[in-house]
């Protein structure tokens, strides 16, 4: 299967500081790709869309300022969480559609964000 | 809004029985089904894609069928071993092409 890549897997950071993840799709091109999160023994909460030359849509609720969102190319988008703190730690895991297999998801192993 | 659903929330088990894991959602204009493992901490890994044209897939010892009319999924694990803990979480992908998630059934089983 395609393989889609995070990093960093874990960061631990101040509060005020920004953090930067970086999702990687490795062997194939993703116009799209998703960001969500994900808090202890619950489900994936769906955050954005990230658009390849184009702005990311968020879901309502979703701090559009808090959480940047930038698809460089067809194989990297990044979020970066801004003036972090506290409440904002939690399991990051971004997704890709890998068109030519009937868009199945193909999911990046996850960052681990711990704001002291 | 689709709306997905999976029963049961958790389940444990002895080595070796098959098992039923249920996942249904309410809007039947669906693209595709994609059942998906997450063990504690890790991202999901890709389990079995069923397009809305097929009625089942295989692969191993798991079988996933998929009935669109009625809005269910089950995914079926035969023979169940200790190393298939983990959550099994369901996702329909529909006309906007944005996955939605059920809450995941979280299995155990013990030798």
């Amino acid at each position: 299967g395609a393989v889609v890549s995070q990093h960093p897997s874990r960061v631990i950071c101040k509060s005020g500081t920004s953090v930067k993840i970086e999702c990687r799709s490795l062997d194939f091109q993703a116009t799209t790709m998703f960001w969500y999160r994900q808090f202890p023994k619950q489900s994936l909460m769906l955050m954005a869309t990230s658009n390849e030359g184009s702005k990311a849509t968020y879901e309502q609720g979703v701090e559009k300022d808090k959480f940047l969102i930038n698809h460089a190319s067809l194989t990297l988008s990044t979020l970066t969480v801004t003036s972090a703190h506290p409440e904002d730690s939690s399991f990051y895991i971004c997704s890709a559609p890998f068109r030519s297999s009937y868009n199945e998801q193909f999911f990046g192993p996850g960052t681990r964000l711990t704001v002291l | 809004k689709q709306e997905v659903t999976q029963i049961p929330a958790a389940l444990s088990v002895p080595e070796g029985e098959n098992l039923v894991l249920n996942c249904s959602f309410t809007d039947s204009a669906i693209y595709n089904l994609q059942w998906f493992r997450q063990d504690p901490g890790k991202g999901l890994t890709s389990l079995l894609l069923i397009q809305s044209s097929q009625r089942e897939q295989t692969s191993g010892r798991l079988n996933a069928s998929l009935d669109k009319s009625s809005g269910r999924s089950t995914l079926y694990i035969a023979a169940s071993q200790p190393g298939d803990s983990a959550t099994y979480l369901c996702a329909v992908l529909g006309g906007s092409y944005i996955p939605t998630f059920g809450r995941g059934t979280s299995l155990i089983v013990h030798p």
